[in-house]
């Protein structure tokens, strides 16, 4: 399985973009990216998911470097709603379904 | 409906009771999650299925607990003989595709189970 491995919090002024790493060495060809962010009292929340290329949505941006050993989610105007535990997932090929680590908690701060 | 509904949001239970937690996915979707999550802790993955197939109970920590899925959409975690170590947010989460490697889920906002 690609394990993953993120900071276990970070800083972010409102209005300013908040930029969350995630190191996945052991990825394989064929393994997804995925991004979850679980604000308090909630259930998680799909954000986005990548195989190689970048993406965005209307929440955030995917940036996948080219060896796939590492990606980055983008908030591009954290919000403090934003506030929550960023989860980055590589779900293995032959698994039934995702398995969350401990995540990195995300604090936007006015 | 729009989301996954899960009932009761709240539950205390004394030691040795059997609870049962109801999970109400969104209409249509054919896979079914569930998940236990302890205080500061990430989700757990308990048990996984296709329509009323139960695919996956890998995760279930115990033969004390038991999940069902009779006709494919609702579907009941039910865990007996409750132990204060189970105290934790229970999760629910539902896709639309029954395919592996679709791992968009929308997920409920959990039953937090008490034991005391």
């Amino acid at each position: 399985d690609a394990k993953t491995t993120q900071p276990p919090s970070m800083d972010c002024a409102e209005g300013r973009a908040a930029n969350l790493p995630c190191n996945h060495s052991t990825i394989s060809g064929n393994e997804y990216v995925y991004w979850y962010r679980q604000i308090h009292s909630q259930g998680p929340q799909y954000i986005i998911h990548g195989l190689k290329n970048n993406e965005t949505n209307e929440m955030a941006s995917l940036i996948i470097t080219e060896d796939r050993k590492s990606s980055t989610l983008i908030l591009p105007h954290a919000t403090l709603r934003d506030t929550a535990v960023y989860y980055c997932i590589v779900p293995p090929q032959a698994g039934t379904a995702l398995i969350f680590g401990k995540g990195t908690t995300l604090s936007v701060s006015s | 409906g729009a989301g996954v509904s899960q009932s009761p949001r709240y539950k205390v239970a004394k030691r040795g009771q059997d609870v049962a937690l109801r999970c109400d996915p969104i209409s249509g979707h054919v896979s079914l999650f569930w998940y236990q999550q302890a205080l500061g802790q990430g989700p757990e993955f308990l048990t996984y299925f296709q329509n009323e197939a139960q695919l996956d109970k890998s995760g279930l920590p115990s033969d004390r607990f038991f999940a069902e899925r009779p006709e494919g959409s609702v579907s009941t975690l039910k865990i007996q003989r409750t132990q204060q170590e189970d105290s934790a947010v229970y999760l629910c989460a539902s896709s639309l595709s029954g395919q592996k490697h679709n791992y968009g889920y929308t997920f409920g906002s959990g039953t937090r189970l008490t034991v005391v």
